[in-house]
């Protein structure tokens, strides 16, 4: 257990809807992650965030969007789905701000389905 | 455009050999790289890194090789053990302007056979 949870666990749902995955870091970390694990395209970072800041930004869609709230935990808000879009999402958290060089603990992810 | 190539999709090895597990990547301005493995319906986990400026580092079994001039970097996993069954993903990071580029690799799925 990395102590960094996600729900929900699975979430099916229609094109063109719009959902919110939800991740909580371990204790005491600044910094969140989100992360897409397609079949096709493997693990993929989307963006990062420290102590409420973005800091990072991958190949995230402008559908897709996320924020870091007060208590840390942190939303990946994804909008307009497209069959494309399902997949894993992980989240992960760290204790530093440089991403780069950061020890990440990934949380066990979110499984979306879009039909 | 994949940065990050793990041209193996799989590897079989047996138990107590060695498993090397490569990646290539494309672009010079990656500095520091890593390896995660990842188990079924979990998430990732950290196993290693090496920054550009090393060419090995070494934790327990685990030893990772990096060749700048060949843009190649390579896991070894002296002994392997069942355990180490999993998907390994390697990936590359870099700053620019301010901020980072990490890429992974689309990972290469390892069978230790008892």
């Amino acid at each position: 257990d990395s102590g960094v949870t996600q729900t929900p666990k699975h979430l099916i749902t229609a094109t063109g809807q719009r959902v919110t995955l939800r991740c909580s870091p371990r204790s005491g970390d600044l910094s969140v992650y989100w992360y897409q694990q397609s079949l096709d395209q493997g693990l993929q970072f989307l963006i990062h965030y420290y102590n409420g800041e973005e800091r990072a930004k991958g190949n995230i869609l402008e559908r897709f969007s996320a924020q870091q709230f007060p208590d840390l935990h942190s939303e990946l808000n994804l909008s307009s789905l497209e069959l494309g879009d399902s997949a894993l999402y992980f989240c992960a958290s760290s204790d530093e701000a440089s991403g780069l060089t950061d020890t990440q603990y990934f949380g066990p992810g979110t499984r979306l389905t879009v039909l | 455009d994949q940065q990050v190539k793990q041209n193996s999709p799989s590897l079989s090895v047996q138990e107590g050999r060695i498993s090397i597990l490569n990646c290539d990547y494309t672009n010079s301005m990656f500095d520091y790289f890593l390896w995660y493995k990842k188990y079924p319906a979990e998430g990732p986990t950290f196993l290693i890194s090496i920054s550009s400026i090393k060419d090995k580092n070494e934790d327990g079994r685990f030893t990772v090789f990096l060749n700048k001039s060949a843009k190649h970097l390579s896991l070894h996993i002296v002994p392997s053990q069942p355990g180490d069954s999993a998907v390994y993903f390697c990936a590359a990071s870099a700053w620019r302007s301010g901020t980072y580029k990490y890429i992974f690799g689309t990972g290469t799925r390892l069978k230790v056979l008892a």
